[in-house]
């Protein structure tokens, strides 16, 4: 089965800071990653995803995320921080929480605090 | 195309009543879904549909009971609510396959007194 973590339920940075949120996995198979952001009262939005062609992988808003499969990473990044990039990030791999091939599961989340 | 709806946005129950959350999409997905989402806990997996006529169990489904009659429509409904089912739901669809983005509802909050 698989499953998420995903390190940090808190993280703060300075704004125009470099951005990391970290991401492990585990799989029994070729995993595909997701992230996806939660802006405060909304739902979620993707990302960028990873679906096994190239290891890193370019997103929305300036994000990107490289796929290493010898650490089972996937962290997320971003070289300047906004203050519009206050959320909660999540990461998902596809698969694990019984719900077929096509359900997600999904890290606890990551609260990303942008200090001005 | 409106994606996926969700109604209502918010709900308060007491304990023991039932009502139904409905989720919409018009993407003409074959796999939608239905999370719940709790504070430190992420999204947790309820049920799921891979087509009309077509339900399965998720990660927490106890409580819960879904149909699938149309490609469009898959409501989620609560029986006999208690505290515990507190939480923000939210519908999800996707075509087949797992390489392909899951697109979520806006959500609905629903308190259980």
């Amino acid at each position: 089965a698989q499953s998420v973590t995903q390190l940090g339920s808190h993280v703060s940075v300075s704004e125009g800071a470099l951005v990391l949120l970290r991401c492990n996995y585990s799989s029994s198979v070729p995993p595909y990653l997701f992230w996806y952001v939660q802006y405060p009262n909304q739902g979620l939005q993707l990302l960028l995803k990873y679906t096994s062609a190239a290891t890193l992988v370019k997103g929305i808003n300036g994000f990107e995320a490289e796929f290493k499969k010898s650490e089972t990473s996937f962290h997320l990044t971003k070289p300047s921080a906004h203050m519009s990039d206050a959320a909660e990030y999540f990461c998902a791999v596809s698969g694990g929480a019984g719900g077929g091939a096509d359900g997600l599961t999904f890290g606890k989340g990551t609260h990303l605090i942008i200090q001005p | 195309n409106a994606g996926v709806t969700q109604t209502p946005k918010f709900q308060v129950l007491k304990t023991g009543q039932s009502m139904t959350l409905q989720c919409a999409q018009d993407m003409n997905h074959e796999y939608m879904s239905w999370y719940r989402q709790d504070p430190g806990m992420g999204l947790r997996l309820i049920h799921y549909s891979v087509g009309a006529g077509i339900t399965d169990q998720g990660e927490v489904p106890n409580g819960y009971n879904v149909s699938r009659s149309t490609t469009e429509d898959f409501p989620l409904r609560l029986l006999s609510a208690a505290p515990s089912q507190t939480s923000v739901y939210f519908c999800a669809s996707r075509v087949q396959g797992g390489t392909d983005t899951q697109y979520f509802g806006p959500g609905t909050r629903l308190t259980v007194l």
